[in-house]
């Protein structure tokens, strides 16, 4: 069955400090996987997105997130976390080609120590 | 552009009466979906439409979920009669037509049951 597992369930780092997600996703054929962010109260917003080629993707506010076929993993990192990137993050994985359906991790939500 | 618009953003029903929640996309986006977000998890796909028709629902509780999307614009999804269980966001989304394009998220209705 297709799911994508984020283990974390919440990450604290501090500010200036690295950030790595991880995300691993179950899926057959050839996976199109997206990373969103989501402040509270708020919908969510699209980071990035893989669909082929190069497997180290670049998006907004200065994330990346590369892709291990052999692994499974789709892993976030930023290389330097500022406080506002506080917020829960959700990896998710497109399961047709042809009607663009999500199916969503469980989220990983991220506290920015000052 | 003007992003996706959800109306209410907040409701507290008891259980057993109905409710209903509206969303207007964005200009142009084919595709609209509706979300149910329970607190401490992903996103999950309750309908999908295109245009007014429906391209997947097989994840909405039929019995007592419906929604429309008349002439392929606004969209209202219902709930009757609502349970407890019911309680938590409902995120509308829309993208372009076309392959894996990008969704793009209202804010939400957040539902409380009593």
């Amino acid at each position: 069955a297709q799911s994508v597992t984020q283990p974390d369930i919440h990450i604290t780092v501090s500010e200036g400090a690295s950030l790595e997600l991880r995300c691993n996703y179950s899926y057959g054929a050839t996976p199109y996987l997206f990373w969103y962010v989501q402040s509270p109260g708020q919908g969510l917003q699209l980071l990035l997105k893989y669909f082929s080629g190069d497997t180290l993707v670049q998006g907004i506010k200065g994330f990346e997130a590369e892709f291990k076929r052999s692994q499974s993993s789709f892993n976030l990192r930023k290389p330097s976390v500022h406080w506002s990137d506080a917020a829960e993050y959700f990896c998710a994985v497109g399961v047709s080609s042809n009607t663009g359906k999500l199916i969503f991790g469980q989220g990983t939500t991220l506290q920015v120590k000052p | 552009e003007a992003g996706v618009a959800q109306s209410p953003r907040y409701k507290i029903i008891e259980k057993r009466q109905s409710v209903a929640f509206w969303c207007n996309p964005i200009s142009g986006h084919a595709t609209l979906y509706w979300y149910q977000q329970i607190l401490g998890q992903g996103p999950k796909l309750l309908i999908q439409f295109q245009n007014n028709g429906v391209v997947d629902d097989s994840q909405l509780p039929k019995d007592r979920f419906s929604a429309e999307r008349l002439k392929g614009v606004d969209s209202t999804l219902k709930i009757q009669p609502a349970k407890l269980e019911d309680s938590a966001v409902y995120l509308c989304a829309s993208s372009a037509r076309g392959f894996n394009q990008p969704q793009h998220f209202g804010d939400g209705t957040r539902l409380s049951i009593l």
